[in-house]
């Protein structure tokens, strides 16, 4: 079965550099989504991300956060001075069309970002 | 405001019991979907169950079946015959149906299911 696939699956990086997270979504699909979920929490949506373009985004997701789809088939967060408070599991998901209500968001197994 | 609500922070089951997760949500639109993911403890979301706001039967998917009840806006997650692989973070999410919302996932806090032989 097709899967979202995210590298690495552990980034450790010093506080106030940058970092890029890395995600491969299923071949088909056309809406690419990150979330974040800080230890013990919810998750939370950062961005949606459709026809190179972002279409929605929350609050989390500041001037220090940006989203790129380089080729035909990676899709990336970064972030440019990563803070304490950015540790967290970072989630890329996928979906078909979003049209149908139905679609589900297939996820990726996480990247756990630690500051130190 | 929250807009799902899991009111269960930890529950426990025993081996092939069922067991019903609740999840009430929050919404003005009459279009959204209902979905349940499953969080192991190795971090992973796995997709389980969708109802549709205009769904009229409640969604089943083999052990997982969903109790739909609209107008107490309620979307509980029924799991028959547990098994010890159920226990995992179970969350609820609602994706409300306008399109300028991007369709983003809006999740519970979770429920911790334990399931002991």
């Amino acid at each position: 079965e097709p899967e979202v696939t995210q590298t690495p699956s552990h980034q450790v990086t010093q506080m106030g550099q940058e970092v890029i997270l890395r995600c491969v979504p299923i071949s088909n699909h056309l809406y690419f989504y990150w979330y974040r979920q800080i230890l013990g929490q919810k998750v939370e949506f950062l961005v949606s991300f459709y026809n190179n373009e972002i279409s929605e985004k929350s609050e989390i997701f500041d001037d220090q956060f940006s989203v790129e789809r380089p080729d035909g088939s990676n899709f990336t967060l970064k972030i440019r001075s990563t803070k304490l408070e950015d540790s967290a599991m970072y989630f890329c998901a996928s979906s078909e069309k979003t049209l149908a209500r139905n679609q589900p968001q297939h996820f990726g197994d996480g990247t756990r970002l630690s500051i130190l | 405001a929250q807009k799902i609500t899991q009111t269960q922070p930890g529950m426990f089951v025993q081996e092939k019991e069922a067991v019903t997760l609740d999840c009430t949500y929050d919404t003005s639109d009459q279009s959204y979907g209902l979905f349940w993911y499953k969080q192991p403890s190795s971090g992973e979301m796995i997709f389980l169950i969708y109802q549709g706001s205009y769904d009229e039967q409640n969604a089943t998917e083999g052990r997982y079946s969903l109790n739909f009840q609209k107008a107490r806006k309620s979307a509980n997650l029924v799991i028959s015959a547990s098994q010890l692989g159920d226990s995992a973070m179970y969350f609820c999410a609602m994706r409300e149906g306008h399109r300028n919302s991007g369709y983003a996932l809006n999740f519970g806090k979770g429920t911790s299911l334990l399931v002991t032989p």
